[in-house]
């Protein structure tokens, strides 16, 4: 059945590594985004794609980088850049401009 | 640029109260809105949205919420409270292509239900 898939369910990282969290789609639509969540704080956005092989920076892409290879695949990449990292990561899909559908998270954690 | 402010980081209702989740937004233009549940650990899952017509929209689980412009308002409502609305709301302004159709969320609101 359709939706939307984030794996792993949760992801340990080390100081200096780069990590990938994987978001994949069989929903057909063009736009996906990548949010991030703190605890007592909204969704930030950090990047979003409206099309293959196109992406823009959202309101916190300092230390992330993000690949639009394929429509259903939307990867995020932790960079060691990202002194932070620790959060809830959201992936979600959009066909146009208005509803947003989705996945069930990731949640990062720092070792 | 758009904002969305909901006021009250918590909320306790009793199980049968009404509940009240308060939303307030800033646009420049038409805006689409949007409320959203996150139970724990979980995605998002989307309670109704409003884009044109009708202000009052019904959506998932008995929730609804009205659309005010001139109080620039869309604050959500459900009549009786039951124990699996305990969750997290968010409230969320979209709809502009040219900003990329992104969506600009409220801190977000936790609802304790007592029994």
């Amino acid at each position: 059945d359709g939706g939307i898939t984030q794996s792993p369910k949760y992801l340990f990282r080390k100081e200096g590594q780069n990590v990938t969290l994987s978001c994949e789609q069989n929903l057909n639509h063009d736009a996906m985004y990548w949010y991030r969540q703190d605890p007592g704080q909204g969704l930030r956005l950090i990047y979003y794609s409206q099309i293959v092989n196109d992406f823009q920076k959202g309101d916190i892409a300092e230390g992330y980088s993000v690949s639009r290879e394929k429509k259903e695949s939307f990867p995020l990449t932790v960079t060691s850049a990202q002194k932070n990292p620790t959060a809830f990561y959201l992936c979600a899909s959009s066909i146009s401009s208005e509803t947003q559908y989705f996945g069930p998270g990731t949640r990062l954690l720092v070792l | 640029a758009q904002s969305v402010t909901q006021l009250g980081s918590h909320v306790s209702v009793s199980e049968g109260a009404l509940v009240l989740l308060r939303c307030n937004y800033s646009s420049s233009v038409p805006p689409y809105l949007f409320w959203y549940v996150q139970y724990p650990n979980q995605g998002l899952q989307l309670l109704l949205k409003y884009t044109t017509g009708a202000t009052l929209v019904k959506g998932i689980n008995g929730f609804e919420a009205e659309f005010k412009k001139s109080e620039t308002s869309f604050h959500l409502t459900k009549p009786s409270a039951h124990m699996s609305d305990a969750a997290e709301y968010f409230c969320a302004v979209g709809g502009f292509k040219a900003a990329g159709n992104k969506l600009t969320f409220g801190g977000g609101t936790r609802v304790l239900v007592k029994p």
